[in-house]
């Protein structure tokens, strides 16, 4: 069984602050992994889809870095505003995969006090 | 950027009777689709992928005679929940993708549907 933790589960900053949460996932037989930002009542929006060892996607306040090695992904918001308040989800697609079927993790609450 | 549309966004039923949600693409051709549930606490699980006019792949556990999927068209998968229980109580999240590259292309996603089963 292929297993996707994202660490914490949940995460309260104040404005400004910067933070970081993980995703860790299976690191043989990797492929991809998503990255997805999702607002309650909303669709989940995808951040970024990562593949190559040592990548790292930047988008506005939100990066991210990918070590397939040791298995982990971390997702960076510098700066954060309430906006960002929301559950961040990173999903893992193996190798053995032919149909891009996403693993998700719980997925980390992230909430931005003004 | 594309957006996929889910409808209704919650329903609910009583036990034995069958429920229809639909899972449009607005504005691209969705090659595959998938559907995913979520119950309480738990992360989404994938239940099947389907690709438009072949039969949908079923992940291991779940009943496909139970949960029936078309994928008619290029912007339109079905999911019906046929003769639901009570723990068919979820919510049902859809997401497709227009390009062929399964693992790296984005998969855009609806607003899913919440399913109470009395």
């Amino acid at each position: 069984i292929l297993n996707v933790e994202q660490s914490p589960q949940s995460l309260h900053v104040q404005e400004g602050d910067s933070t970081n949460f993980t995703c860790s996932f299976p690191s043989s037989n990797f492929y991809a992994l998503h990255w997805y930002r999702w607002e309650t009542a909303k669709s989940p929006e995808a951040l970024f889809v990562m593949t190559l060892n040592g990548d790292e996607k930047k988008k506005g306040r939100i990066s991210a870095t990918l070590n397939t090695k040791e298995g982990y992904s971390y997702l960076y918001i510098k700066g954060s505003q309430p906006e960002d308040s929301a559950t961040y989800l990173c999903a893992f697609i193996s190798g053995s995969s032919n149909t891009g079927k996403l693993i998700f993790g719980q997925g980390t609450t992230l909430q931005v006090k003004p | 950027g594309a957006v996929v549309s889910q409808h209704p966004s919650w329903v609910i039923c009583k036990s034995g009777t069958s429920v229809k949600i639909e899972c449009r693409s607005l504005d691209f051709q969705a090659t595959t689709m998938f559907w995913y549930r979520q119950f309480p606490k738990q992360s989404l699980m994938l239940m099947a992928t389907s690709n438009e006019g072949s039969k949908a792949t079923y992940e291991q556990g779940v009943e496909k005679d139970k949960f029936l999927i078309n994928h008619a068209s290029l912007t339109l998968s079905t999911l019906t929940v046929t003769s639901a229980h009570p723990e068919d109580s979820s919510f049902y999240i859809c997401s497709a993708t227009p390009g062929d590259r399964w693992a790296t292309d984005t998969q855009y996603f609806g607003p899913g549907t919440r399913l109470t089963v009395l």
